[in-house]
């Protein structure tokens, strides 16, 4: 079956550094790829999306390029905020043959990430 | 406003006694879909509907059912709940019409924190 796996976290970083999460995937055919994020008791809002290999997704300063060479998606962001301290995950939907195949999505575990002042 | 509404927010139960999640939505989409977050684990799909009286196993149905009788309703029934029940649930939903589906993003509801003693 399809599975997500990213980098295990927490991360903490200063204000203005540089971020990666890295995330890589197993899946067959060709499934689009997101990464959500997570504020504090909230639930999941997408963050960027690519539905295609060299797609690249980017919003609010973070970017991710679906790599199918490496079975990568990694997000990076090249100056990070306070607020951007959330939980992140990835998320693959889709890749096998069919329609009702795009009916189950699979989740990364998760990436908090602390950014302080 | 477009919207994934959950209710209740918090619920504490024990072991044995049915209860119900109820999730609604506001955008006529297709599909919807139950999962729950635990640390470590991410989120897992638990079950999801790609239309009404259409609705299919994620990676973790045991001791969970599902009805799709409206579009836009998606309630999430535990008919005899366990401690390992206990988790934080989510329901989201998507476009779900062919083409579409790929590319579309989950909306998530703001979720539902069960407690089963």
């Amino acid at each position: 079956g399809n599975s997500v796996t990213q980098m295990e976290g927490p991360v903490t970083l200063s204000e203005e550094a540089f971020l990666t999460i890295n995330c890589t995937y197993t899946a067959t055919g060709y499934p689009s790829l997101f990464w959500y994020v997570q504020y504090p008791g909230e639930g999941l809002q997408l963050l960027l999306k690519a539905t295609k290999a060299d797609d690249k997704g980017s919003n609010k300063g973070f970017e991710a390029t679906y790599r199918k060479e490496t079975t990568s998606f990694h997000l990076e962001k090249g100056s990070v905020q306070v607020s951007d301290s959330a939980v992140y995950f990835c998320a693959l939907r889709g890749g096998g043959a069919g329609g009702t195949s795009y009916g189950k999505l699979t989740f990364g575990q998760g990436t908090i990430l602390t950014v302080h002042p | 406003e477009a919207q994934v509404t959950q209710n209740p927010r918090y619920l504490i139960t024990v072991t044995g006694k049915k209860l119900t999640v109820t999730c609604s939505q506001n955008m006529n989409h297709e599909y919807m879909s139950w999962y729950r977050q635990d640390p470590g684990l991410g989120l897992r799909q638990i079950y999801y509907s790609m239309n009404v009286e259409v609705t299919d196993k994620g990676d973790v149905p045991e001791g969970y059912k599902v009805s799709r009788k409206e579009k836009r309703n998606f309630p999430l029934i535990l008919e005899s709940p366990s401690p390992n029940q206990t988790s934080l649930y989510f329901c989201a939903s998507s476009l779900g019409r062919g083409y579409e589906v790929p590319n579309s993003p989950l909306h998530f509801g703001n979720g539902t924190r069960l407690t089963v003693t």
